[in-house]
């Protein structure tokens, strides 16, 4: 099984519709990530969670929301989609330091229609 | 701000050729530095990190020095193949989260 799993894989979904995307991680971290990434862009930080009790917005945080439900699940969601949320989006986590690096998902591609 | 820059791809080399892809940081402090490698289809995965300056990260024969002077640490390898053949991100950790560079997508012909 992989480190960090995420479902769904792919999803279509209308304008106005409420989605999540789940996250789910066996590596025992603490931290944990949703990334967005568009073509030329990079990787954008949507939110980041230390631990259970704290959650924190990233730099594109406006349209999305985020639960850990517990130390391995991070979901994330889009309250009300729209045609420009479509992108790959990518859970993470780290150690506490994050100076072994992150390890990610292999995405959810998430078109928006 | 901190901030990573890469070079612009996409980079197409003939297969044996060597590769170097650039990569600049600006940071506070003494942060690590990394390169992950996307290959089509999947998420980003680590491929070397170096944590204090004038260390050498290498795997798979990818090689890349952490130059505290010049702020950077380029990617090199002396022979491609084609299975080489992804986006590369440059990145950097200070503190409590990661910057990643825009990504540089490389080709490899056979």
């Amino acid at each position: 099984d992989a480190d960090v799993t995420q479902t769904p894989r792919n999803r279509i979904t209308k304008t106005g519709k409420r989605i999540m995307l789940e996250c789910s991680q066996t590596k025992g971290h603490d931290r944990m990530y949703w990334y967005r990434q568009d073509p030329g862009l990079g990787l954008r930080l949507i939110y980041y969670s230390f631990d259970v009790k704290d959650i924190n917005k990233g730099e594109i945080s406006d349209g999305y929301s985020v639960s850990r439900q517990a130390q391995a699940k991070f979901s994330l969601s889009l309250e009300s989609a729209i045609p420009n949320q479509t992108a790959l989006y990518f859970c993470a986590t780290s150690d506490s330091f994050g100076s072994y690096g992150y390890t990610f998902g292999s995405g959810t591609r998430l078109t928006v229609v | 701000g901190d901030s990573v820059t890469q070079m612009e791809g996409p980079v197409t080399l003939s297969e044996e050729a060597f590769l170097t892809i650039n990569c600049t940081y600006t940071a506070t402090g003494y942060p690590s530095l990394f390169w992950y490698v996307q290959y089509p289809g999947e998420g980003l995965q680590l491929l070397l990190k170096a944590t204090k300056a004038d260390d050498k990260g290498s795997n798979k024969g990818f090689e890349a020095t952490y130059r505290k002077e010049t702020t950077s640490f380029h990617l090199e390898k002396g022979s491609v193949q084609v299975s080489d053949s992804a986006v590369y991100f440059c990145a950097h950790t200070g503190g409590f989260k990661t910057i990643f560079g825009a990504g540089t997508r490389l080709f490899v012909k056979a």
